[in-house]
């Protein structure tokens, strides 16, 4: 399959905490974005990086990228219990026209 | 701008049934895309619109599915018949650009459960 895969599967942690997830793809992308989920809810887009870029930061969201891993990483920091949701990460492949796949997430609980 | 706006929110049918679903893209958006969620699969994209045409469809599971956009501020997913394994929640998204360029715009999906 080539949609991205998270690890881990879920993740509980304490408020105040850091929080780090991972993606893993299979093939070359053109970029990559990361977005979350509440329950019941649609889903809502954190950031995007491309290719071409290493890291990029938005508020307390840091997500990094390394092409010659195929891998990024979402670093929530100073966890908050309002941030609670499912993360995905959403991939681009070269070949696929504007089909962006997601993997299967992480599920993230912040204790207060 | 009110976002993606889908309806139903939940739609309860029985086995055999036809569903339509249906979709308000944000105004402005080139790109209407249809995924499907569920436990087993995830998020799968069923089909995507660009400027009203459909450009790619291999998702689309089988011919009880269709999809259509009429104009660009609707667009319609219909199951016929209906089936069990059809139930999940269907997300319509949409976006500014294609190629991943632009963020997607999710609405908040139609939970549909088929008995």
């Amino acid at each position: 399959s080539q949609q991205g895969e998270e690890d881990p599967q879920a993740l509980s942690i304490q408020e105040g905490e850091n929080a780090t997830m991972n993606c893993s793809y299979k093939t070359s992308i053109n970029n990559l974005q990361w977005y979350r989920q509440n329950s019941g809810r649609g889903l809502v887009h954190l950031i995007l990086i491309r290719s071409n870029e290493r890291e990029k930061h938005s508020g307390r969201l840091r997500v990094t990228l390394d092409t010659s891993k195929k891998s990024s990483s979402l670093l929530i920091t100073a966890s908050r219990a309002a941030d609670t949701a499912s993360y995905f990460c959403a991939t681009l492949f070269q070949t696929s026209g504007s089909r962006l796949t997601f993997g299967e997430g992480t599920q993230l609980t912040v204790n207060p | 701008d009110a976002g993606v706006i889908q309806s139903p929110r939940h739609e309860v049918t029985e086995m055999g049934q036809e569903v339509t679903l249906r979709c308000k893209p944000i105004s402005g958006h080139d790109y209407l895309f249809w995924y499907r969620q569920t436990m087993m699969r995830g998020l799968e994209l069923l089909i995507y619109f660009n400027n009203n045409v459909p450009i790619d469809d291999s998702g689309m599971p089988e011919d009880r599915f269709s999809a259509k956009m009429p104009n660009a501020s609707f667009s319609t997913l219909k199951i016929q018949p209906s089936e069990p394994r059809d139930s999940a929640v269907y997300f319509c998204a949409s976006s500014f650009r294609g190629q991943g360029e632009s963020p997607l715009h999710f609405g908040n999906g139609t939970r549909l459960t088929v008995t």
